[in-house]
């Protein structure tokens, strides 16, 4: 079976900082990968998703992934916060099977400070 | 564009009652997924569906239902309500193989809230 470990809970930056958050999944073969933002009362937004054309993947609001199979990492990163990216932000693998469920990391709350 | 729409927003549950959560989508999507949302659990899937007809259990199923008779629509119920079941519920839907592949997102709706006292 399939898994995604996302490392801290909660991540605090400063607006201007970089944003690394940390995605690392578990398959047995090329997976596909999505990361999702949720903001407060709001249901999930999909942020970006690897495909296998490329393993530097570019998102919405400046973010981007990248995909390195001998980590079997799928950091998102942002060079410079912004207040409204403060969020919780979510890694995801779908399933290997004809289901294309989805396994989701237990998701990182970003906190940026003024 | 209404994508995915889950109603209602909220919903507070005495224990035992019964209660359907609504989903529909307008996107004509053949996949479609029902999860629940506990802090700092990330998402569940309760439920999944491929197709008109056709439903399956995913990992959290115990004390929940579901039917699939059109494309559009996908209904979660819950039988007898227990304060376990209070959480976040999310609707998905996803394209089906053929338009993108596996790696076609899922599309989510806005959530219910569901609290049970």
């Amino acid at each position: 079976a399939q898994s995604v470990t996302q490392l801290g809970s909660h991540v605090s930056v400063s607006e201007g900082a970089l944003v690394l958050l940390r995605c690392n999944y578990s398959s047995s073969v090329p997976p596909y990968l999505f990361w999702y933002v949720q903001y407060p009362n709001q249901g999930l937004q999909l942020l970006l998703k690897y495909t296998s054309a490329a393993t530097l993947v570019k998102g919405i609001n400046g973010f981007e992934a990248e995909f390195k199979k001998s980590e079997t990492s799928f950091h998102l990163t942002k060079p410079s916060a912004h207040m409204s990216d403060a969020a919780e932000y979510f890694c995801a693998v779908s399933e290997e099977d004809s289901s294309y469920k989805l396994i989701f990391g237990s998701g990182t709350r970003l906190l940026v400070r003024p | 564009n209404a994508g995915v729409t889950q109603t209602p927003k909220f919903r507070i549950l005495k224990i035992g009652q019964s209660m359907t959560l609504q989903c529909t989508q307008d996107m004509n999507h053949n996949y479609m997924y029902w999860y629940r949302q506990d802090p700092g659990m990330g998402l569940k899937l309760i439920y999944y569906s491929v197709g008109a007809g056709i439903t399956d259990k995913g990992e959290v199923p115990n004390g929940y239902n579901v039917s699939r008779s059109t494309t559009e629509d996908f209904p979660l119920r819950l039988e007898l309500a227990a304060p376990s079941q209070t959480s976040v519920y999310f609707c998905a839907s996803k394209a089906q193989p053929g338009t993108g592949s596996g790696n076609q997102p899922q599309h989510f709706g806005d959530g219910t809230r569901l609290s049970i006292l």
